[in-house]
């Protein structure tokens, strides 16, 4: 079985431009969640889709975005880009229901964005 | 709300010491609780977990006890080795929103640095 794959790996930006960043998780699994891990902050929750809608948000302001496509792929975009948000971008899938390995998440390797 | 709180780190062990790593957690519920490990330049994989009180995960040689009375699930090794440099997570998994899914709470890391 495939696991989560995450593209691109690295990438550099510089601030004000945007990113999209993209999450193909494992067949099967229906919930996508992204994360943000920073030295600083640890892992902080971004937001999380199950079926195409959003169904947990965390605490970042609204240029961080997201979504979730029927085969059940998510996009993360981050506009606006600055110093800030410098960090790794993991994406963790699972299969989203109650009824099924309730919590166990599996992560992709992450998206290390750097912006100058 | 739910949280989890984790010793702090660095930790530096010499090779073939025994490791103990504390958690404890805050939840209305009543969580299945995790560890997660990540290896330099990688995500975060599933390690350990237990899903009711007194259950005991184990894994490579890692251990963790679902202790209710004491709202923790504390980590521990017998005999660490230079391999098991990574950063540890705690993380428990809680009903969310409306009750119709699993919300998953982390902790801030422990880095682990083994030394031979």
């Amino acid at each position: 079985k495939a696991g989560v794959t995450q593209t691109p790996r690295y990438l550099i930006k510089t601030r004000g431009q945007q990113v999209t960043l993209s999450c193909s998780p494992i067949s099967g699994h229906r919930s996508v969640s992204w994360y943000q891990q920073t030295p600083g902050q640890g892992l902080q929750f971004l937001f999380e889709y199950f079926s195409e809608t959003q169904r947990n948000k965390g605490n970042f302001p609204g240029r961080f975005s997201g979504r979730q496509f029927s085969n059940s792929r998510s996009e993360m975009n981050v506009s606006t880009l600055e110093l800030g948000d410098s960090a790794l971008y993991l994406c963790a899938s699972s299969v989203g229901q109650l009824s099924s390995s309730p919590g166990e998440l599996f992560f992709g390797e992450g998206s290390r964005l750097t912006v100058l | 709300g739910d949280s989890v709180t984790q010793m702090e780190g660095p930790v530096t062990l010499s090779e073939e010491a025994f490791l103990t790593i504390n958690c404890t957690y805050t939840a209305t519920g009543y969580p299945s609780l995790f560890w997660y490990v990540q290896y330099p330049g990688e995500g975060l994989q599933l390690l350990l977990k237990a899903t009711k009180a007194d259950d005991k995960g184990s894994n490579k040689g890692f251990e963790a006890t679902y202790r209710k009375e004491t709202t923790s699930f504390h980590l521990e090794k017998g005999s660490v080795q230079v391999s098991d440099s990574a950063v540890y997570f705690c993380a428990l998994s809680d009903l969310g929103g409306s009750g119709g899914y699993q919300k998953v709470t982390f902790g801030t890391g422990t880095k682990l640095q083994v030394i031979p």
